[in-house]
């Protein structure tokens, strides 16, 4: 069955770069794309980034400059890394896949809380 | 396309029949889902493409609308429906509401 898990380090200082993982099973990262979703706590969510099918790359415009989506297909992962962190950037974070090639998530995984803090 | 959703909080008796209300900023041409969050958990389809039910979701979730006013309605409200809802449109970008936080009165 398809599941995708994430894993972080948890507390991050700021202006630190956060690096996560997103291990996913049940189908291939060559045939669906994977998203980066957070949530700060209490609050809505919000769509970071996304790693295509065939590998491109799409970004939240208001976080691209601070942001890069990769992904190891030999691993079944997908990589976030999120420069210049704030205590803003405190999060839940989650990855998830579309049901098909685009449009609504289908597959969350349960999320990693980061914390940004010194 | 930011997303508005209304009321912020709702209480609602069991057994009641409720609306929550997402309106975008720009017509979503029914590229609208509907997602439901409990306390500790990634959230959960609903309804996708504004009327769509999920596999495996109960039938008294519906969903409706069209341009830039969408409504999902839980025809006899349940105990187990107390969440946060939020809806998300993927016509242009991806956007989440604000979520709607439903209580039981």
């Amino acid at each position: 069955q398809v599941q995708l898990k994430e894993s972080g380090p948890g507390l991050v200082q700021p202006s630190r770069t956060l690096s996560l993982t997103c291990t996913v099973s049940g189908f291939s990262l060559t045939s669906y794309g994977v998203s980066w979703v957070r949530q700060p706590p209490g609050k809505g969510l919000e769509w970071i980034a996304a790693i295509w099918s065939g590998g491109s790359t799409d970004y939240n415009s208001a976080l691209k400059s601070r942001l890069s989506i990769s992904r190891d297909t030999s691993k079944s992962q997908v990589l976030l890394k999120m420069n210049s962190l704030q205590t803003e950037d405190t999060a839940m974070y989650f990855c998830a896949r579309w049901d098909s090639g685009y449009g609504w998530f289908a597959y969350w995984g349960q999320g990693t809380l980061v914390t940004v803090s010194s | 396309i930011q997303l508005t959703q209304s009321p912020s909080l709702l209480s609602a008796s069991v057994g009641d029949r409720v609306t929550l209300s997402c309106k975008g900023s720009q017509n979503i041409n029914n590229y609208l889902a509907w997602y439901q969050q409990k306390l500790g958990e990634a959230p959960k389809l609903l309804i996708y493409n504004t009327n769509s039910l999920q596999t495996g979701i109960p039938s008294r979730f519906s969903g409706s609308g069209s341009g830039t006013d969408y409504t999902l309605t839980i025809s006899s409200l349940q105990p187990e429906d107390v969440a946060t809802y939020f809806c998300y449109q993927y016509n242009n970008g991806f956007t989440f509401g604000s979520g709607t936080k439903l209580e039981i009165k």
